[in-house]
């Protein structure tokens, strides 16, 4: 089966540590992207990348860091520096290009800071 | 003001009602929109997506989108408990970078 699998499926967090979030695809895309959904907000972009060893930042890349070192997988650090991190995380890959590329979605992290 | 509004509901209607779903917007560089269903606790997936203005029909859904009025909708007919979830919006320019609504909750009663 084809798809993108995310790791774990919850997660908690003490004040002050980081964690790393996995998210993986089998799909053989050039682009993944990582988003954070809050109640009320829809999802908002935090890191993408478009191809090995190259990422951007999106809206939100404060406190947040990643690593693109295999086109399969794209984790993303939560660092102690981002001061809100309780939120639904979602990783997205997609072809690349000019026209419409979809973007499919893994099934998400749960993170709380206790 | 945010790229994409949306209403974030909930919408409450009974079973076997019309309902429609909104977004306005106000780049107007903005060509493809998608419309994502998402379950409780799961990631969205894509229900519809249409290039530049018109309408676009599948099974029981039909999006409209009004680029002069900067105005995307989405209908749902005969609408069935299933269809309870939230429904998000989303729109890209040129690059591969989405710009995604709030999304409205969506009940449908039996």
């Amino acid at each position: 089966d084809g798809g993108i699998t995310q790791s774990p499926k919850y997660l908690f967090r003490k004040e002050g540590q980081n964690v790393t979030l996995s998210c993986e695809q089998n799909l053989n895309h050039d682009a993944m992207y990582w988003y954070r959904q809050d109640p009320g907000q829809g999802l908002r972009l935090i890191y993408y990348s478009q191809i090995v060893n190259d990422f951007q930042k999106g809206d939100i890349a404060e406190g947040y860091s990643v690593s693109r070192e295999k086109k399969e997988s794209f984790p993303l650090t939560v660092t102690s520096a981002q001061k809100n991190p309780t939120a639904f995380y979602l990783c997205a890959s997609s072809t690349y290009g000019s026209s419409y590329n979809e973007q499919f979605f893994g099934p998400g992290t749960r993170l709380t800071v206790l | 003001q945010k790229e994409v509004e949306q209403d974030p509901g909930p919408l409450s209607v009974p079973e076997g009602a019309i309902v429609s779903l909104n977004c306005t917007y106000s780049n107007s560089a903005f060509q493809y929109f998608m419309w994502y269903r998402q379950y409780s606790r799961k990631g969205p997936e894509l229900l519809m997506y249409t290039y530049s203005s018109g309408n676009k029909e599948d099974g029981r859904f039909t999006a409209q989108v009004d680029k002069s009025s900067k105005y995307i909708s989405l209908f749902i007919r005969d609408s069935q408990p299933s269809d309870s979830a939230t429904y998000l919006c989303a729109m890209r320019s040129d690059g591969n970078k989405l710009v995604f609504g709030a999304g409205t909750i969506l009940r449908v009663k039996s």
